[in-house]
Order: C-alpha cells, then sequence, then structure tokens
C-alpha cells in the first residue's frame, strides 16, 4: 500500500464549477497535512495546510480531514482556468514528509 | 531575495560523468531537503539534513552524496551518472518547529545522454 495516495487524474470541470480532489494515507500517526500546486515546469507551492478534523477554508479553497477515515480532501470552488495544475497531498510523518503522486487538474473555459 | 536557489537550471551531461547541484536558502530554516521527480511527475525525498547533520537518507544509491557545509546550503554531488538519473532535482527547506510547511526551490532539470 502506497503511503499517500491520490487519482492522477486528469480530473476535468468546467470553469465556476467546483472541482474535489482526494486523498488517502496509511500513517495513522501523520500529524499534518498539506496541499500543494505545481504547474508544469514549476516547483511545487503550498496553497493549504491541516492538522485538525473538520474543515479549514481560505479564499475559495477548503481543505477537509478526517483522521479516522485517513482521509484528506480539497475543494476549490469557482474553479479558473488558472487553477490548472497538479494537485500535491503531503503528509506529514516521522521526520519527513511524503508526497503523493498528483492530481492533475483541468479546469475548461 | 529569492528564498531557496538552486544552480545549475539546467544540466545536460554523458553518462559516467560526474556533477553537481548547489542549494542555498535564505529563510534562516534549521532543514534542507532534496527530491527527485521523474517523469511520472512522482516526487520522492533523497535526503534531509537539519543543521548540517543528515537525518533521512532514503534507499538512495551511494554515487549521491549530498553535503552541508553549513544550515544555509545544502549541495549535491553525483557520481558516475546513469540514464536513470534523468529528472528534476528539488531542493526544498522548512522549520520543522512552525508548520513544516516547506518551500521549493526552481528545479534543477538534469538528463544524462
Amino acid at each position: 500500500q502506497k503511503e499517500v495516495e491520490q487519482n492522477s487524474g486528469p480530473l476535468s470541470v468546467p470553469e465556476g464549477a467546483i472541482a474535489s480532489l482526494n486523498c488517502t494515507y496509511s500513517d495513522r500517526g501523520s500529524q499534518s497535512f498539506f496541499w500543494y500546486r505545481q504547474y508544469s515546469g514549476k516547483s511545487p507551492e503550498l496553497i493549504m495546510f491541516i492538522y485538525s478534523n473538520g474543515d479549514k477554508e481560505d479564499g475559495r479553497f477548503t481543505a477537509q480531514l478526517n483522521k479516522a477515515s485517513q482521509y484528506v480532501s480539497l475543494l476549490i470552488r469557482d474553479s479558473q482556468p488558472s487553477d490548472s495544475a497538479t494537485y500535491l497531498c503531503a503528509v506529514n510523518g516521522y521526520q519527513k514528509v511524503t508526497f503523493g503522486i498528483g492530481t492533475k487538474l483541468q479546469v475548461i473555459p | 531575495d529569492t528564498a531557496v536557489s538552486q544552480t545549475p537550471k539546467y544540466l545536460v551531461t554523458q553518462m559516467g560523468n560526474d556533477k553537481s547541484i548547489k542549494c542555498e536558502q535564505n529563510l534562516g530554516h534549521d532543514t534542507m531537503y532534496w527530491y527527485k521527480q521523474d517523469s511520472k511527475k512522482f516526487l520522492k525525498i533523497m535526503f534531509s539534513y537539519n543543521n548540517k547533520e543528515l537525518i533521512i537518507n532514503e534507499t538512495v544509491p551511494n554515487r549521491f552524496s549530498p553535503k552541508s557545509p553549513d544550515k544555509a546550503h545544502l549541495n549535491l554531488h553525483i557520481n558516475s551518472l546513469e540514464l536513470g538519473d534523468s529528472a528534476v532535482y528539488f531542493c526544498a527547506s522548512s522549520q520543522p518547529t512552525s508548520s513544516h510547511e516547506q518551500f521549493f526551490g526552481p528545479g534543477t532539470r538534469l538528463t544524462v545522454l
């Protein structure tokens, strides 16, 4: 079982819709969870992090964490073409952060 | 005022050569990392240093040798380059006492011919 699992996509959504990106992790001791965005040819940049169960909102982005189900998700409201990128889920375990393979999001104008 | 910088940005070399990539951060972070991102875009940790001490060494061939002369610099030397070493190598830094957010450098695209 991979430590951090994501569907590689691509996930295609129309402009203005809600994009829902999902991630599961295997280490129950994981404490913090991150969503990074990576544009093609660029480096990853952090867009959200979450530590506690529940929802955390920042502008159009909402991160959701359910530690019992070992599940973390990212919702992007009012998706824009500029949101088209690969979204990497990352989980902080013992001494290191493990990344998922990333979900490629395409927002269709 | 670049936070994490890497040189070179591109590196094209022949199989069997030895090459180095340099990384510097001006964020005052204690921890630095090297990641490899392959053609499938999977980002995998290679090494982590905390205050110049090696704390993570994933199963990386010993042809790869990191070196941290001080906590702001982490270099990566690769001996006897192989075709499979072709990838983008990212340096990153973080401050473990805070949010663990990692700040990435721009990446070095290594192509081995």
